[in-house]
């Protein structure tokens, strides 16, 4: 799996749009990138993904870059229930396919 | 509620002493998993299963043995406790075919649980 490198940590204020960058420049054409969080003291949850388009679903949007080496995801609205470390994990779509997770980023939203 | 559960959620334990943590999805899904997250939160891979059978074994000590008695039940026994095993251990389940909920190949989570070894 290709790896990742995502900011520590990042703040943003309640009701504006939260802008979680990651770096993937070793992505290869079959792998996705996905979005994962977790909330403290609960297992990660799934957000999104995308293979090149742009995504968008109830949670977020995932804006990927032409050339597939960096993402975005994008909490439109971010509410303190939005506090959560975040993960981009890069990997092949096949099935049974384990999540590498890294450090993820450490959103906090503050009120 | 369709779920992955975990029981139990919190686990005390002596060194030395063989435990074993239950993992059941009702998602009719095909493929379970048991990740580690340690002290510092990193969140591993340990073990995977796809319809009962082991697809994946993250060279973790052969103190640690999953069982899937069925495609619905992960579990994860573990003899000789070690002080290093105290960590927070996930399931998770997920279906590399189209699944009815969720998305395809996304991953659903229980709850985890803590082990603390002393």
């Amino acid at each position: 799996d290709a790896k990742t490198t995502q900011p520590t940590s990042m703040d943003c204020a309640e009701g504006r749009a939260a802008n979680l960058p990651c770096n993937h420049s070793t992505i290869s054409g079959n792998e996705y990138v996905y979005w994962y969080r977790q909330i403290h003291s609960q297992g990660p949850q799934y957000i999104i993904h995308g293979l090149k388009n742009n995504e968008t679903n109830e949670m977020a949007s995932l804006i990927i870059t032409e050339d597939r080496k960096s993402s975005t995801l994008i909490l439109p609205h971010a509410t303190l229930r939005d506090t959560a470390v975040y993960y981009c994990i890069v990997r092949a779509n096949f099935g049974n396919e384990k999540l590498t997770f890294g450090t993820g980023t450490r959103l906090t939203i503050i009120p | 509620d369709t779920a992955v559960s975990q029981t139990p959620k919190y686990l005390v334990t002596q060194m030395g002493n063989d435990k074993s943590i239950k993992c059941e999805q009702n998602l009719g899904h095909d493929t379970m998993y048991w990740y580690k997250q340690d002290s510092k939160k990193f969140l591993k891979i340990m073990f995977s299963y796809n319809n009962k059978e082991l697809i994946i074994n993250e060279t973790v000590p052969n103190r640690f043995s999953p069982k899937s008695p069925d495609k619905a039940h992960l579990n994860l026994h573990i003899n000789s406790l070690e002080l290093g095993d105290s960590a927070v251990y996930f399931c998770a389940s997920s279906s590399p075919r189209r699944p009815t909920s969720g998305n395809y190949n996304e991953q659903f989570f229980g709850p985890g649980t803590r082990l603390t070894v002393l």
